[in-house]
């Protein structure tokens, strides 16, 4: 049963810290996608990749994160530095050359 | 511009009652559909999804789904509430290429016994 995995699923760190959030997409799924869900803002499509091409970051606050896609197995997101209002869970999922997206079980992350 | 409306920030159902989960959308071309639920603590998992291959859409767990493009509706329902359906249910626009997806604010639903 094919999943996409994230790691770390919990992370608790310290205002100003960097932080990485790990995304292994399904195998031959070829769209990635990044996710950031608040109670207050809901599920936001922070940024989006095509074999492994960043197609989309305009949700994403550029002065302090970035998504990459290593390879087709590794995407990731990183936070630099961390802030307070960064405390969400942050969802990854991956595509086929179909729509239908699949989606990681999130890393819930708080900064303090 | 595609957008998605969610009607009902809360619904609340008896077990063994028809669920009826309201949904809005609005695209400037053919749009893909989706229903997701989402447990506590847990990610988002695909009920059923529309592509223009038939109004109706049966999905898991006993969840259907009709397209009705004059009212520019996608309803979620199911006939017979059951405790484990309990949830937060998310639909969701994308357009047919999958490039932008939209998600609706959720509905969460609460099952009584």
């Amino acid at each position: 049963d094919a999943r996409v995995t994230q790691t770390p699923r919990h992370k608790v760190t310290e205002m100003g810290q960097e932080v990485t959030m790990r995304c292994q997409p399904i195998l031959g799924h070829n769209t990635v996608f990044w996710y950031r869900q608040t109670m207050m803002q809901g599920l936001e499509l922070l940024a989006y990749f095509r074999n492994r091409a960043p197609l989309d970051d305009s949700g994403m606050p550029k002065d302090r994160f970035s998504a990459e896609m290593p390879d087709a197995t590794l995407a990731t997101l990183k936070i630099q530095p961390s802030e307070p209002r960064d405390s969400a869970v942050y969802f990854c999922a991956s595509a086929p050359s179909t729509d239908t997206q699949y989606f990681g079980p999130g890393t819930r992350l708080t900064v303090l | 511009a595609q957008s998605v409306t969610q009607l009902d920030s809360h619904v609340s159902v008896s077990e063994g009652t028809p669920v009826l989960l309201r949904c809005n959308y609005s695209s400037s071309y053919s749009p893909s559909l989706f229903w997701y639920v989402q447990h506590p603590n847990k990610g988002l998992q695909l009920l059923l999804k529309y592509t223009s291959a038939a109004t109706l859409v049966k999905g898991i767990n006993g969840f259907e789904a009709e397209f009705k493009k004059s009212e520019t509706s996608f309803h979620l329902t199911k006939p017979s509430a059951h405790m484990s359906d309990a949830a937060e249910y998310f639909c969701v626009v994308s357009d047919q290429g999958g490039f932008k997806t939209i998600f609706g604010a959720g509905t969460r639903l609460f099952v009584k016994a």
